[in-house]
């Protein structure tokens, strides 16, 4: 079975500049979850998706950041413009439909903002 | 507000001992599911062993066990025979019935040879 695929890996940007980040789940997963880590932290959820549903964005930046769910397949997350304090891990995780089941999480996006 | 808690930012433990990393979280919930997951430096977060609050056997996986005192809302992971490979990142994470994952701040697990 294919994992939660996330591209790309690393980006460096400059503040003010825009940036999309692209995450594959597992093929049937309903919902779809965007976290931003920064080191040394949990992550820290943005958005929460059901199929192609916001369940949850309260904790996105709505002024800089968009997250959209195509057909309730793959997502994108951009930021625009970026800032500074945007610098982190964004991690994609997905989970199949039923409470007792895990989520699969990609490798991340490495955004560094300088 | 809902809230895992890891009250540990690091813990250290010499290879083939044990070693407990706590969690609590805050629940008004009578059936919900508890997850630890294991963040290693390339950073692809790992279930580790999952717990349903509706069963009162503490859950099991090979050298990974937990304490799930439902009461006291604690959820503890207990690593047996610590190897080098079990060194990262460890997560506790609480998933509430709209299906969001709330997650604790971490425990840095250092395995000392």
């Amino acid at each position: 079975e294919a994992g939660v695929a996330q591209s790309p890996r690393y980006k460096i940007i400059e503040k003010r500049q825009s940036v999309a980040f692209w995450c594959n789940p597992i093929s049937g997963h309903a919902t779809l979850y965007w976290y931003q880590q920064i080191l040394g932290q949990g992550p820290k959820l943005l958005i929460q998706f059901q199929n192609n549903g916001v369940v949850d964005d309260s904790q996105l930046p709505k002024d800089r950041f968009s997250a959209e769910r195509l057909k309730g397949v793959d997502s994108t997350l951009k930021i625009q413009p970026a800032k500074l304090e945007d610098s982190a891990v964004y991690l994609c995780a997905s989970r199949p439909q039923g409470p007792n089941t895990e989520a699969f999480f990609g490798q991340g996006t490495r955004l560094t903002v300088v | 507000a809902q809230t895992v808690t890891q009250s540990q930012p690091e813990m250290s433990v010499q290879e083939a001992e044990t070693v407990t990393l706590s969690c609590t979280y805050d629940t008004s919930e009578s059936d919900y599911y508890l997850f630890w997951y294991k963040q290693p430096p390339s950073r692809q977060m790992i279930l580790v062993i999952r717990q349903e609050a509706y069963k009162q056997q503490n859950a099991t996986e090979n050298r990974f066990s937990v304490n799930f005192q439902k009461a006291a809302k604690s959820f503890s992971l207990k690593i047996s025979d610590s190897q080098l490979g079990d060194a990262a990142m460890y997560f506790c994470a609480r998933l509430y019935s709209n299906y969001q994952l709330i997650w604790g701040a971490g425990t840095k697990l250092i395995i000392k040879p």
